[in-house]
């Protein structure tokens, strides 16, 4: 059973460009949550997918968007990308009719700002 | 309103002297409490969860968390710390409302494992 997976692992981009980043959910789970870790500091929550809607947001600019596939997978796209965007973005998965349902989270995928 | 304060940013132990790793929260619903951990440039990894069942709940690797509802507590402890759990430990809340989940994080406890 796959865990959580997203692509890619590691990603440079330049300032001005946009950015494409995906995730797989752990099977089983209908809810997606995007999380941006800056180096040394804790996931801040972007937005949260569920039923190919977004549900929730944080506290992010509209720079930063996304979908979801009925297939529950999900994009986060970034547009005119800042230096201060360089994190490890983690995506989150879990089963929106499950109280007790866990977040999994995948491996992250490195964005450097150059 | 939902919070959750992790009262250490950075613990240091010796290797196999118990761990200690407090967290307090506050929710308006019946939350469920998680602890995680992540290790360098990695995603988190789930360690144990607290969803109203037994107050005493064990998780991977030996940890273990005392869901303490009149302290509103969640503190993460295992008896003997190895090497290998030196990482960041972060205690989360999260509570289902109205089709809404609300994930709340700490802002995280450096551990460190000292030989």
């Amino acid at each position: 059973d796959a865990g959580v997976t997203q692509s890619p692992t590691h990603l440079i981009k330049t300032r001005g460009q946009q950015v494409t980043l995906r995730c797989s959910p752990k099977s089983g789970h209908d809810t997606v949550s995007w999380y941006q870790q800056a180096l040394g500091q804790g996931p801040q929550f972007i937005f949260q997918y569920y039923e190919e809607e977004e549900r929730q947001r944080g506290n992010f600019p509209d720079r930063f968007s996304g979908h979801q596939f009925p297939n529950y997978s999900s994009e986060l796209n970034v547009n005119a990308l800042l230096l201060g965007d360089s994190a490890l973005y983690l995506c989150a998965s879990s089963f929106m009719g499950s109280a007790n349902s866990p977040l999994h989270f995948g491996n992250g995928t490195r964005l450097t700002v150059t | 309103a939902q919070s959750v304060t992790q009262l250490d940013s950075h613990v240091s132990v010796s290797e196999g002297t118990p761990v200690l790793l407090r967290c307090n929260y506050s929710s308006s619903y019946s939350p469920s409490l998680f602890w995680y951990v992540q290790h360098p440039n990695k995603g988190l990894q789930l360690l144990l969860k607290y969803t109203s069942a037994a107050t005493l709940v064990k998780g991977i690797n030996g940890f273990e968390a005392e869901f303490k509802k009149s302290e509103t507590s969640f503190h993460l402890t295992k008896p003997s710390a190895h090497m290998s759990d030196a990482a960041e430990y972060f205690c989360v809340v999260r509570a289902n409302s109205g089709g809404y989940q609300k994930v709340t994080f700490g802002i995280g406890t450096k551990l460190q494992v000292i030989p």
